[in-house]
């Protein structure tokens, strides 16, 4: 079975641009997770979808968005690109269920001039 | 809100050397509780689990962990480590009905010959 894909692996923009990151679960997984992972931060949630339903969110601010399509894939796009958004974004996939484990894809690397 | 604590930002040891990586996480109605391996480069693997059951939980590669509740705590263990075992560990709990991971700092193991 395959595992979580993350497109691109590595970006490369400057500030006040937008990007759109792209996740693809494991086949017959309904909830996808972005997490944001820096030096200095370390792992935060952003958030998560269930069949197409935002079920729960992090503490961002509204620059960073999701959205899951029927096919459980998943998008998240940052609007006016900062510095500080230079970071590895990981997305998980699970089967959503309370507890359930979430299987990790390599993650894209966002690096922002 | 729930937080974790990973005391350890390094743990050096030497190679066939019994390891042990701290974990504390602050009390909750119920977690879920996780222990997830990154290598350079990589995305998160899944260690072990444990959601309810057994408080000693075996995990892959020869790791185990034990829930301990009345300390609120998670650490993982391994009686004889390999050069291979380097990398860096997070520890995770899941608040019940969140859908979301929320991680410790992470250690990262370096293995010496």
């Amino acid at each position: 079975k395959a595992g979580v894909t993350q497109t691109p692996r590595y970006l490369i923009k400057t500030r006040g641009q937008q990007v759109t990151l792209s996740c693809s679960p494991i086949s017959g997984h309904r909830s996808v997770s972005w997490y944001q992972q820096t030096p200095g931060q370390g792992l935060q949630f952003l958030f998560e979808y269930f069949s197409e339903t935002q079920r729960n969110k992090g503490n961002f601010p509204g620059r960073f968005s999701g959205r899951q399509f029927s096919n459980s894939r998943s998008e998240m796009n940052v609007s006016t690109l900062e510095l500080g958004d230079s970071a590895l974004y990981l997305c998980a996939s699970s089967l959503g269920g309370d507890g359930d484990e979430q299987f990790f894809g390599p993650g894209t690397r966002l690096t922002v001039l | 809100a729930q937080s974790v604590t990973q005391l350890d930002s390094q743990v050096p040891v030497f190679e066939e050397a019994p390891v042990e990586l701290r974990c504390n996480y602050s009390s909750s109605v119920s977690v879920y509780l996780f222990w997830y391996v990154q290598y350079p480069n990589q995305g998160l693997q899944l260690l072990l689990k444990y959601l309810s059951g057994s408080t000693l939980v075996k995990g892959i590669n020869g790791f185990e962990a034990e829930f301990n509740k009345s300390q609120t705590s998670f650490h993982l263990r391994k009686p004889s480590v390999h050069i291979s075992d380097t990398a860096e560990y997070f520890c995770a709990v899941t608040p019940g009905g969140s859908y979301k991971l929320i991680f410790g700092s992470g250690t990262r193991l370096l293995v010496r010959p």
